[in-house]
């Protein structure tokens, strides 16, 4: 199971950061993703960090702004969103990677909400 | 980065009909390739991988083929629970694992 949490709403800008965390299986084996959904749109993959964070990606509409990183002690997922612009407003998805490649489990979402 | 091409945007169909959704990869993605299914207000949902694999608990009603570029989703006989947009996304070798733009099934 994976629960994502920290979603609200701030400023243009302004920074959150997103928290899932996972359950039911071992975490620190997967490669996890995010990926996000804004109002009425379709799905854009967002960011990938490989178990041990050895390996890390970003979509090029949000790197250099999102930082993407993981505790496998406390089988969590973080993402630290800065320079926040409307355009960011979405639900974001926490999304387990199968050993395969696809997204094999994904959590319920949480809404960020950019706007002043 | 490999751009997908799914239509139609929407469909709308009745209950028993067969319905196919296509996909283009804008370069071969060797069969990696994933449907999802989501309905309003939920988390997408796995239903099929590698093109053709139906993921554990899906009804046989759904099917995936094709290969190199062109990939299709069909459901067999639509049931009423089955409305809904479906993507398909490519997992060929590294991100960014791109997305079709979703098509809408309506009753």
């Amino acid at each position: 199971q994976l629960v994502e949490s920290g979603g609200g709403l701030q400023q243009p800008g302004g920074s959150l950061r997103l928290s899932c965390t996972a359950s039911g299986f071992t975490f620190d084996a997967y490669t996890m993703n995010w990926v996000r959904q804004a109002p009425g749109k379709g799905l854009e993959w967002v960011s990938y960090i490989t178990g041990n964070s050895g390996t890390i990606y970003y979509a090029d509409s949000v790197r250099g702004r999102f930082a993407v990183s993981r505790d496998n002690a406390k089988n969590s997922l973080y993402l630290q969103m800065n320079s926040l612009r409307a355009d960011d407003t979405a639900v974001y998805y926490c999304a387990r990677r199968n050993r395969s490649g696809y997204f094999d489990s994904w959590g319920q979402g949480t809404l960020v909400t950019v706007s002043s | 980065d490999i751009q997908m091409t799914q239509s139609p945007s929407s469909l709308s169909a009745s209950v028993g009909d067969r319905v196919t959704i296509t996909c283009r990869a804008s370069q071969g993605i060797s069969n990696s390739l994933a449907w999802y299914q989501q309905k309003a207000g939920k988390a997408p949902k796995l239903l099929l991988y590698a093109a053709s694999r139906l993921e554990s608990g899906v009804p046989s009603r759904f099917s995936g083929s094709g290969s190199g570029t062109d990939y299709t989703l069909t459901i067999s006989s639509l049931q009423p629970e089955d409305f809904a947009t479906y993507y398909c996304q490519q997992y060929y070798f590294t991100p960014p694992y791109t997305f079709g733009q979703g098509t809408k099934l309506e009753i």
